[in-house]
């Protein structure tokens, strides 16, 4: 089983709808979580932290579910500019520590 | 102000040969990393240097080396590269080794034939 794990989708919404992503991970003593966004042939880039009261930042929503051991990535009212991969990123998973451990990422396609 | 640079950004080998693949960060930080990026795998730590002058094996660095050369500069080194190696490398940064952002440099594209 991986450490990380994703629906490599792809998530094939029409602009303006409401999309959730879940990832779940395996070591309940991962301390911090993340969600990175990648496009197409470039660099991962820190999206938002996930913090067990929930985190929002404008139409992202971030959520925590540690009994479950699962986060999640709401996004309302798509944009375009949206389509990504979007990585789930645990902190301390493998041997503790300060390691990031990354999935292999989830791919959306925000469509007119 | 460029963030974290890589050369070279694409770079085809035979087996066998070497090659270096540099990064340097312009945002004064103490901890450098190298990963790899390969389909249906994730981004995979290679090395990392948590402070200038130490470096630390990540979960797959056989076939590595890695360099400190000062606190901006921090570079990969394949000895004797194996089409196993073909694969996108990112280069990233963070304030300190405890610092949850990682500020990733635009990868280098390496095929190995």
């Amino acid at each position: 089983r991986k450490e990380v794990e994703q629906d490599p989708g792809p998530f094939n919404v029409p602009e303006g709808a409401t999309v959730a992503f879940n990832c779940t991970y395996s070591n309940s003593a991962s301390q911090s979580f993340f969600w990175y966004r990648q496009d197409c042939r470039k660099e991962p880039k820190l999206l938002m932290s996930v913090y067990s009261s929930g985190n929002e930042d404008g139409r992202f929503t971030a959520q925590l579910n540690r009994a479950s051991q699962y986060i999640s990535l709401l996004i309302r009212d798509s944009k375009l500019s949206d389509s990504a991969t979007y990585l789930c990123v645990a902190k301390g998973l493998t041997g503790g520590g300060n390691k990031l451990t990354f999935g292999t990422g989830t791919q959306l396609k925000v469509e007119l | 102000n460029a963030g974290v640079t890589q050369t070279p950004k694409f770079q085809v080998l035979k087996t066998g040969q070497s090659m270096t693949l540099q990064c340097a960060q312009d945002m004064n930080h103490n901890s450098m990393y190298w990963y790899r990026q390969d389909p249906g795998m994730g981004l995979r730590l290679i090395y990392y240097s948590a402070s200038e002058g130490t470096t630390d094996k990540g979960e797959v660095p056989n076939g590595y080396n890695v360099s400190r050369l000062n606190k901006r500069e921090f570079s990969l080194r394949l000895e004797s590269a194996a089409p196993s190696q073909t694969s996108v490398y990112f280069c990233a940064s963070s304030f300190d080794y405890y610092q949850e952002t990682q500020y990733f440099g635009p990868g280098t594209r390496l095929l190995v034939l």
